[in-house]
């Protein structure tokens, strides 16, 4: 049980375009999901903290305009990238937190190359 | 300001060549001390989580202990399938964000 699915596992596309990455709790409901970027070598970054039927919180240094969150439902987060630039290339690794236990689980992670 | 260290940032070993990773923290409230495993271009795999100083717990070759400025995973006769990035995370309050060391990369030769 408590598994956390990421879609797509990776993607490359050009600078200037959207990207959408899902983030599903396949068999648990959480009220709460974490999106964290990783760069190479180094450790999981928290961008966001987005709670089910309400707006995300953002970390600081983090663009809440590039980078838009929805959390439409139980089991389902996504995360745009919008306008993407080359900088933002780096690995997308969400997390889902069981609503009973408070634990939370992480996807597999989606590699984003912008070109 | 809430931190989480790792040391070392690489360790490499024999196969059966026992060591132990290091976590420090600096985290105010503690409410749980995680290790996972993570291997190139996947998400973290949960090992252990750790509440308490003086707790410890204990998966086939891995070993966690916690005291209240450090937390060590002991890899005992470790073997190559054991290589990997080993994240230590702290986290301040239930269901809040963890926050991340910045792993120990673990290279175990036959």
């Amino acid at each position: 049980g408590a598994v956390v699915s990421q879609h797509p596992s990776w993607v490359i596309c050009k600078s200037g375009t959207s990207v959408k990455i899902e983030c599903r709790s396949l068999d648990f409901q959480a009220t709460t999901m974490f999106w964290y970027r990783q760069f190479p070598k180094q450790s999981l970054m928290l961008m966001a903290t987005s709670n089910e039927g309400s707006k995300a919180t953002y970390e600081q240094g983090v663009e809440k305009d590039k980078f838009l969150i929805n959390h439409a439902s139980l089991t389902l987060s996504t995360l745009t990238v919008t306008s993407a630039h080359p900088e933002d290339s780096s690995f997308y690794i969400c997390s889902a937190r069981e609503g009973k236990t408070y634990e939370q689980y992480f996807g597999p992670g989606t590699r984003l190359t912008v070109t | 300001e809430d931190q989480v260290t790792q040391s070392p940032e690489a360790l490499r070993l024999q196969e059966g060549e026992s060591s132990s990773l290091n976590c420090s923290y600096t985290v105010s409230g503690l409410r749980g001390l995680f290790w996972y495993r993570q291997d190139p271009g996947k998400g973290p795999e949960f090992l252990f989580t750790l509440y308490s100083a003086g707790e410890e717990k204990e998966k086939e070759r891995l070993k966690a202990t916690l005291t209240k400025k450090e937390s060590f995973l002991h890899i005992t006769a470790p073997k190559p399938e054991d290589s990997a990035t080993y994240l230590c995370a702290a986290r301040k309050q239930a269901g809040t964000a963890l926050i991340f060391g910045k792993g120990t990369t673990l290279s175990v030769s036959s």
